[in-house]
């Protein structure tokens, strides 16, 4: 079946510029993540959607940045204003259910290159 | 907030078993053991998770010391395609995040 999405693949903005990522979960997937990765670093976790409950925005590194999910489907991740340290890879990652043995599906990915 | 300790680089001869080692001292009971790998240019992929038995699977299996305070990740034949970084994360059952540290860059000798 179809994986996880991500659009655009790549992104070139300038910086104070505002930017729009796009996810598209796996289909019944109640959950999903946000994760950004800077050059040759590890994961860093952003924000959590599970359900319909309060998202869980606590890796969000300011308030410039920001996510949406309707339901169970596409999220989008919005960087305003964006800053040259904003450069990098955008994962979105989905999971049929939240808990300790869960799976996440990784999509390929946003490269954000702010100039 | 990395919980996991993972050497930075691995390098391994082709068709020979990989050992991948993974210390977690400050795991809890109810945490689980999850690896994932990121080929280069893509997003990571699950390999394999336990909680307190061994497990195996058709990518890998993982052997997770009795006390649970380390794991290891095992490749039975490492071919070129598993050249990637692994990383180990402990998975809370109650909380919302993976953390994934830095991983170990795996090499694999042709």
């Amino acid at each position: 079946g179809a994986g996880v999405s991500q659009s655009p693949s790549n992104k070139v903005t300038e910086k104070g510029k505002d930017v729009e990522l796009r996810c598209d979960p796996i289909s019944g997937h109640t959950a999903l993540y946000w994760y950004r990765q800077r050059l040759g670093q590890g994961l860093e976790f952003l924000i959590y959607f599970q359900g319909n409950s309060a998202p869980d925005k606590s890796g969000l590194p300011s308030d410039r940045f920001s996510a949406e999910r309707t339901g169970e489907s596409v999220s989008t991740l919005t960087i305003q204003r964006t800053q040259q340290e904003d450069s990098a890879v955008y994962l979105c990652a989905s999971s049929p259910f939240s808990g300790g043995g869960d799976t996440q599906y990784f999509g390929p990915g946003t490269r954000l290159t702010v100039l | 907030d990395a919980k996991t300790t993972q050497p930075n680089s691995m390098e391994s001869n082709e068709e020979e078993p990989v050992h991948l080692p993974c210390n977690h001292s400050t795991i809890s009971g109810t945490d689980y053991i999850h690896w994932y790998r990121q080929l280069p240019s893509q997003g990571p992929e699950y390999v394999i998770h336990g909680l307190t038995s061994n497990v195996n699977n058709r990518m890998a299996s993982l052997a997770i010391a009795e006390d649970r305070k380390s794991s290891t990740l095992i490749l039975h034949r490492a071919t070129l395609r598993d050249a990637a970084v692994y990383y180990c994360i402990l998975r809370d059952p109650f909380g919302n995040q993976f953390y994934f540290g830095t991983g170990t860059s795996l090499t694999v000798i042709p």
